[in-house]
């Protein structure tokens, strides 16, 4: 069965420190894979996609950047975090194929920047 | 581009009450899906219940069901029975049928709570 790892749940962080959010998925191949951020209380914003090893998407110029080095892992990374940059960040997957059942979403990491 | 709104911010209803969430979006597609997720307090984002545009019967899911207007471009949620379990986020969502690379788009929520 399809699984999806994220990591780590917690982290609290001083400004100008870098962020390194790692996401994982097991059981599938080839997956699109997706980083979005929330702010409290707030709706989804997608921040960047993946189609392929090495493909990023980004849908928001911001002080963030992903990388996905392997075909099922996804990396959120800043070099310098703001505070602007607090929330709860989620990872998803999905698949191509005649028929979509959506995304399936890790569990989250919720980010303070202090 | 697709556009997804939930017109409710909040909403709350009595247990064992049934609840409708509104949804409408915009799209010149003729194919799509659409999700409704479900996001409790510990924010984990759970898929509730899928409908395909090119069906016309409503998805059911035990408690949960849709009302789903192709020509309104609206689709509902309703909950029946409420559980305390229920209070939740609920997040309407599109997507594109065999969208290839296109994220789903999200509206911005509706905040349900039941009360005891």
């Amino acid at each position: 069965s399809q699984t999806i790892h994220q990591w780590p749940a917690t982290l609290v962080q001083p400004v100008g420190s870098p962020l390194s959010l790692e996401c994982t998925v097991e059981g599938t191949s080839n997956p699109n894979l997706y980083w979005y951020r929330q702010a409290a209380g707030r709706g989804l914003q997608l921040l960047f996609y993946s189609v392929g090893i090495g493909q990023i998407s980004s849908e928001v110029p911001q002080n963030l950047s992903a990388s996905r080095p392997q075909d099922r892992q996804f990396i959120l990374s800043s070099k310098k975090l703001l505070l602007s940059d607090s929330g709860f960040y989620l990872c998803a997957w999905s698949v191509l194929g005649p028929e979509s059942y959506g995304y399936t979403f890790g569990s989250g990491t919720r980010l303070t920047v202090v | 581009a697709q556009t997804v709104t939930q017109s409710q911010p909040e909403m709350s209803v009595q247990e064992a009450e049934t609840v409708t969430l509104s949804c409408t979006y915009d799209t010149s597609e003729s194919n799509y899906y659409l999700f409704w997720y479900k996001q409790p307090p510990s924010r984990q984002m759970i898929l509730v219940i899928r409908q395909e545009a090119y069906k016309q019967q409503n998805a059911t899911e035990n408690r949960f069901s849709v009302n789903f207007q192709k020509a309104a471009k609206s689709f509902s949620l309703k909950i029946s029975d409420s559980q305390l379990g229920d209070t939740a986020m609920y997040f309407c969502a599109f997507m594109k049928y065999r969208s290839g690379n296109t994220p789903l788009v999200f509206g911005k929520g509706t905040r349900l709570s039941v009360i005891a």
